[in-house]
């Protein structure tokens, strides 16, 4: 198996922007976890999907983040309008369970000047 | 509320030398701990995992120990080298008010040569 997918690897955009980024789970990994790193916050959990369901997105730092994983095998970070303190990076990470061991990608390293 | 916290500075040590990080946790009693390695401009990768009814757990030159009434996790690389440096993090897994795996913000070592 290859892995996590994430794309693209590096992200730089302008604020105000629109900012997509992608995920592809490992097969057959029914849950699927977005997280955001910085130096002063560590990782942080962002959303997770079970079976393509949001099951907590009390992470998403505000309206201007939105999630969705349309099926298995795919999923999308979205941030409209992006800011600076948007930029970080991040991770996609799934597992077989909520609680077993996460397989991260790795990472898109997004910068909004 | 759930806490973890790791080492805060970073740990220098001399090739050779055993590696000693911490994981202390409040508010919580986790079934499990695991670590994880993460190298610069990666994701985090799975190392070990131990049980609350397992005081140690070995692999290769990696100890794990967990103390669940001092509440922390000892992570040791005995013979370090230069190719151990990374940042090391910690998770617990769900408890009654996180539903998800958390992670520590992680310890830096670096292993000089």
């Amino acid at each position: 198996d290859a892995g996590v997918i994430q794309s693209p690897r590096h992200e730089v955009t302008e604020m105000g922007q629109e900012v997509t980024l992608r995920c592809k789970p490992i097969s057959g990994h029914d849950y699927l976890f977005w997280y955001r790193q910085t130096m002063m916050r560590g990782l942080e959990l962002l959303i997770y999907f079970n079976n393509n369901v949001p099951i907590d997105d009390s992470g998403m730092p505000e309206d201007r983040f939105s999630a969705k994983m349309p099926n298995a095998s795919f999923s999308t970070l979205k941030i409209q309008p992006s800011e600076p303190r948007d930029s970080a990076v991040y991770f996609c990470a799934s597992s077989t369970s909520v609680q077993e061991t996460q397989y991260f990608g790795p990472g898109t390293r997004l910068l909004v000047l | 509320s759930q806490k973890i916290e790791q080492n805060s500075e970073a740990l220098n040590i001399q090739e050779g030398k055993t590696a000693t990080l911490t994981c202390n946790y409040t508010n919580y009693s986790p079934a499990y701990l695991q670590w994880y390695r993460q190298d610069p401009g990666r994701g985090p990768v799975f190392l070990l995992l131990i049980r609350e009814n397992e005081k140690e757990k070995r692999k290769e030159r990696l100890k794990v120990t967990f103390d669940t009434t001092l509440k922390q996790s000892l992570f040791h690389i005995t013979a370090s080298q230069p190719a151990d440096s990374a940042t090391y993090l910690c998770a617990l897994p769900p408890s009654g008010s996180a539903r998800q795996l958390t992670f520590g913000s992680g310890t830096q070592l670096t292993v000089l040569p």
